[in-house]
């Protein structure tokens, strides 16, 4: 089983709020994705990073930023929460070279009011 | 550019029936292809991959076949258990500018009726 966790869970909040998605994974894994999730289902890619000060933008333009300080930690930050920003979000992670699996978290269930 | 193609979105079976799901890619460069399980309130969970030099993989009640000519690869259930209920996603990776990305299929919601 993949060692790799998100907080908060669930989170409710106010529009103009700022907040930070946490995800962390315990394996050493290099590289980390965040996903969003929409209610049809489909993954998008929003951001990735392929080790500690490398970060990229994914497929999906999103307004939120991501840091990558330490290896098993990739935080996500929306400096201003909207109703738009209303979605799932997954972390996940995958190691070394050309290893290609991906392991996700739980998830976080984000709405905005 | 990049695309994985799912069907159906939608499945129902009576337990103990099978079931198939079926992608196909579009980026011959594509070699490894994994079958993701998400259940309800949970993270995608990693059930199956194949890598483009196999042409089947299988683990107990599930299957993986690929077919590189024609791109396309498809999850087999069998034994249907209500326990296999649950959103399934294709994916196909492909080596982009020194990271591996998956592009995901829109996934299939599988109901295992008792």
């Amino acid at each position: 089983e993949a060692d790799i966790y998100q907080t908060p869970r669930y989170l409710v909040i106010g529009t103009g709020k700022k907040i930070t998605l946490e995800c962390s994974q315990t394996m050493g894994h290099d590289k980390m994705y965040w996903y969003q999730q929409d209610p049809g289902m489909e993954l998008h890619l929003i951001h990735y990073s392929y080790g500690v000060n490398s970060t990229e933008k994914g497929d999906l333009s999103s307004e939120s930023t991501v840091s990558r300080i330490r290896t098993e930690h990739f935080p996500l930050t929306l400096e201003s929460a909207r109703p738009s920003h209303t979605s799932q979000y997954l972390c996940a992670s995958s190691g070394q070279g050309a290893s290609y699996e991906q392991y996700f978290g739980p998830g976080t269930r984000l709405t905005v009011t | 550019g990049e695309n994985v193609e799912q069907h159906p979105s939608t499945l129902s079976v009576q337990e103990g029936d099978s079931a198939v799901i079926k992608c196909t890619y579009s980026d011959s460069a594509s070699n490894y292809f994994p079958w993701y399980k998400q259940e309800l309130g949970k993270g995608p969970q990693l059930i199956i991959d194949i890598r483009s030099n196999v042409g089947e993989k299988k683990d107990q009640r599930i299957a993986v076949t690929l077919n590189k000519t024609a791109k396309h690869f498809s999850l087999h259930i069998t034994e249907t258990q209500p326990e296999d209920s649950a959103v399934y996603f294709c994916a196909a990776s492909m080596p982009t500018g020194g990271y591996n990305k998956l592009i995901f299929g829109a996934g299939t919601r599988l109901a295992v009726h008792p």
